[in-house]
């Protein structure tokens, strides 16, 4: 069974922090990653993806991705209010035209 | 350019009847992948189309069908409506087959009651 895992969460931060989000999975054979946003009643809308072992930087975006280890993270800096929503981990397990695999995702709470 | 277009946008039926649900991709994109998210969960994948072709299958029951036509719009059909098919139905666009990241419509809410 393929897995992707994640803490559900609440995740709680102030207004200014970083905040740090964590997914593991389980193919080692996995190629590519992302991480989606979704607000409460809205469809996940994608904001970072990474594809090698090391770090991919998008403005107040970083993830992260080790292989070996099998997690990626992602790491908000300065989190705003706004940014509060559940993010979603999401893996394709399989050569392209496969599915992706997402985890249940973190609830990501920032306040002012 | 407009995003990916689902309708409708919310839906209720009663248990063991069928529902259709549409989706139209971006314009340009060739593939379009179905999801199912129930409350508190991560979508699950039910289908990839690409070239009017069925290029991918998720763990759902012979109840859940899909095509997609020339124009790369695509249905997604459910038989026999069961409590537990309530949920979100997500389409994703994209391009061609690269698992490159979709971008998701706005969701159909299905409630069967």
């Amino acid at each position: 069974q393929k897995e992707v895992e994640q803490n559900s969460g609440p995740l709680s931060v102030p207004e200014g922090a970083i905040a740090s989000l964590n997914c593991t999975y389980s193919d080692r054979g996995s190629q590519s990653f992302f991480w989606y946003r979704q607000y409460s009643g809205k469809s996940p809308e994608l904001i970072m993806s990474i594809y090698s072992n090391g770090d991919k930087e998008d403005g107040r975006f970083t993830a992260q991705l080790n292989k070996a280890s099998q997690y990626v993270s992602l790491l908000i800096r300065d989190s705003q209010p706004s940014d509060s929503a559940t993010y979603l981990c999401a893996v394709n397990m399989g050569q392209a035209g496969t599915a992706l695999i997402f985890g249940k995702g973190t609830t990501l709470s920032v306040s002012s | 350019d407009a995003g990916v277009t689902q309708s409708p946008t919310h839906l209720i039926k009663t248990r063991g009847q069928h529902v259709t649900l549409r989706c139209s991709p971006i314009s340009g994109h060739k593939s379009v992948s179905w999801y199912q998210q129930v409350l508190g969960q991560g979508p699950q994948f039910i289908f990839q189309y690409y070239e009017k072709e069925e290029r991918g299958r998720g763990n759902f029951p012979d109840r859940f069908s899909a095509r997609q036509f020339p124009n790369y719009s695509s249905e997604l059909n459910v038989n026999a409506l069961l409590l537990g098919d309530s949920a979100l139905y997500l389409c994703a666009s994209s391009l061609g087959l690269e698992a490159y990241g979709y971008t998701f419509g706005s969701g159909t809410r299905l409630t069967v009651v």
